[in-house]
């Protein structure tokens, strides 16, 4: 399996900008998550979908944040506009479908900077 | 609210000495308990996991649990440069979505 696979690597973009993030999941893990790791804050929890259903997006910082799980294999995240203080690394993380309390297999991250 | 707090650190320990980290978490519900390792650049990548209280041992590493006492550690044994990176630490509750602390940044040096 390719693990957690996210798109893209880094992402340099103006303020203002319209940014999105892509996550294609483990095949078979129905619970997926999307982080956000800075220094300040370390990794926070923005939200979370199960059978591609969002559940808790309590930890979406403002409206500006979306985010969408249109089928198993694949989701958004989309700051719109986006502002210098989302800078930081977004992480998506999904989990297996037997056992979600097994820990989480992260993917690689999204950094951006908003300039 | 919901706490996991960790020593920031960073814990400097000799190459071959054990380090240990220490973890503590205000949810006496607490089920599930994660230890992750992240180098610097990198996405956090599941190391340990223990659910019930005393010792599970994986190679050099020992995960510890006492939820009397809410605490939860991890001891690496016979350390290396290698092993040099920040431990997060993440505990899950009733709600089966583990919160995460800051993390513990651990230097090996040779």
């Amino acid at each position: 399996d390719a693990g957690v696979i996210q798109s893209p690597r880094h992402e340099v973009t103006e303020m203002g900008q319209e940014v999105t993030l892509r996550c294609k999941p483990i095949s078979g893990h129905d619970y997926l998550f999307w982080y956000r790791q800075t220094m300040m804050r370390g990794l926070e929890l923005l939200i979370y979908f199960n059978n591609n259903v969002p559940i808790d997006d309590s930890g979406m910082p403002e409206d500006r944040f979306s985010a969408k799980m249109p089928n198993a294999s694949f989701s958004t995240l989309k700051i719109q506009p986006s502002e210098p203080r989302d800078s930081a690394v977004y992480f998506c993380a999904s989990s297996s479908p037997n056992h979600p309390l097994y820990g989480y297999t992260f993917g690689s991250g999204t950094r951006l900077t908003v300039v | 609210q919901k706490e996991v707090e960790q020593n920031s650190g960073p814990l400097s320990v000799p190459e071959g000495a054990i380090a240990s980290l220490n973890c503590t978490y205000s949810d006496r519900g607490s089920q599930s308990f994660f230890w992750y390792r992240q180098y610097s650049g990198k996405s956090p990548e599941l190391i340990m996991s223990i659910y019930s209280n005393g010792d599970k041992e994986d190679g050099r590493f020992t995960a510890q649990l006492n939820k009397a006492s809410q605490y939860v550690s991890l001891l690496i044994r016979d350390s290396q440069p290698s092993d040099s990176a920040t431990y997060l630490c993440a505990v899950n509750g009733g709600s089966y979505i583990p919160t995460f602390g800051r993390g513990t940044s651990l230097i090996v040096h040779p």
